[in-house]
C-alpha cells in the first residue's frame, strides 16, 4: 500500500524567509503524481503544487517549489520569502497514475511569524 | 465559477440521531471523492464515485455509513446512527477524471460534532 510520510508536525519561519517542508512516500509503481495542499484556517484544501514523477525537472510555482529525489523517494515543499498568509496545514499527497485515489500525509502546521 | 459547495458548515448531534451531509460538486467535475479528517487519522478517503457510480468504497468505517450520488450535481453522506467517535470534518472533493492530474477541489468541509 502507497504510504505518505510528513515527519515535521510543526515548522515555524520568520516572514520573508525560506523554509522547507519534508515528505517522503513509499510506493513501488513507476506512474504517479506528487502534490502539495495548503489547508488555511478556513478549512479549504488548495492546490499548491504538482509534480508528475516522469518529469526530472522540479515543478515551480511562483515562491513555492519542490525538491523531488525520486529514487529517495522524497519530495520537499520549499517556500521563498514566506508570507503571513503562508501560515497554515500544508499536506502532501500521492497518487498512483491508474487510480484516482489521493493519499494525503498527516500534514505539517506552518507558523510564520512577523 | 461556483467551488464546491457542501452543507451543513456545522452540525451538531447526539448520538444516535441521523446525520446527512451534502454535497454540490463543480459542474462538469465527473469524480466526486468524501474525506474525513481527525487529528488523529489525518485525511481518510471514505468513498469515491467516478460518473455517479461509487467506485472504491473501502474507506467507508462501517455500515453506519452510506453515501450516495443520484446525479451528477448531488451527493450526501449519511451516518445513522451517530456516534461521538464520528465526530470530523467531512469533506467532499470533486475532479475531472479525464485529465488525470489528481488535483481535486474541495469543499470547505462539514465539522460534525456527536454529543
Amino acid at each position: 500500500a502507497q504510504t505518505v510520510t510528513q515527519s515535521q508536525p510543526e515548522m515555524s519561519v520568520q516572514e520573508a524567509e525560506t523554509v522547507t517542508l519534508s515528505c517522503t512516500y513509499d510506493t513501488s509503481e513507476s506512474d504517479y503524481y506528487l502534490f502539495w495542499y495548503k489547508q488555511p484556517p478556513s478549512r479549504q484544501m488548495i492546490l499548491v503544487i504538482r509534480q508528475e514523477a516522469y518529469k526530472q525537472q522540479n515543478a515551480t510555482e511562483n515562491r513555492f517549489s519542490v525538491n523531488f529525489q525520486k529514487a529517495a523517494k522524497s519530495f520537499s515543499l520549499k517556500i521563498s520569502d514566506s508570507q503571513l498568509g503562508d501560515a497554515a496545514m500544508y499536506f502532501c499527497a500521492y497518487k498512483w497514475g491508474g487510480s484516482e485515489k489521493l493519499v494525503f500525509g498527516k500534514g505539517t502546521k506552518l507558523t510564520v511569524n512577523p | 465559477d461556483a467551488g464546491v459547495i457542501q452543507s451543513p458548515r456545522h452540525e451538531v448531534t447526539e448520538m444516535g440521531q441521523e446525520v446527512t451531509l451534502r454535497c454540490k460538486p463543480i459542474s462538469g467535475h465527473n469524480s466526486l471523492f468524501w474525506y474525513r479528517q481527525t487529528m488523529m487519522r489525518g485525511l481518510e478517503l471514505l468513498i469515491y464515485f467516478n460518473n455517479n457510480v461509487p467506485i472504491d468504497d473501502s474507506g467507508m468505517p462501517e455500515d453506519r455509513f452510506s453515501a450516495k450520488m443520484p446525479n451528477a450535481s448531488f451527493s450526501t453522506l449519511k451516518i445513522q446512527p451517530s456516534e461521538p467517535r464520528d465526530s470530523a470534518v467531512y469533506f467532499c472533493a470533486s475532479g475531472h477524471r479525464e485529465t488525470n492530474t489528481g488535483e481535486l477541489f474541495f469543499g470547505e468541509g462539514s465539522r460534525l460534532t456527536v454529543l
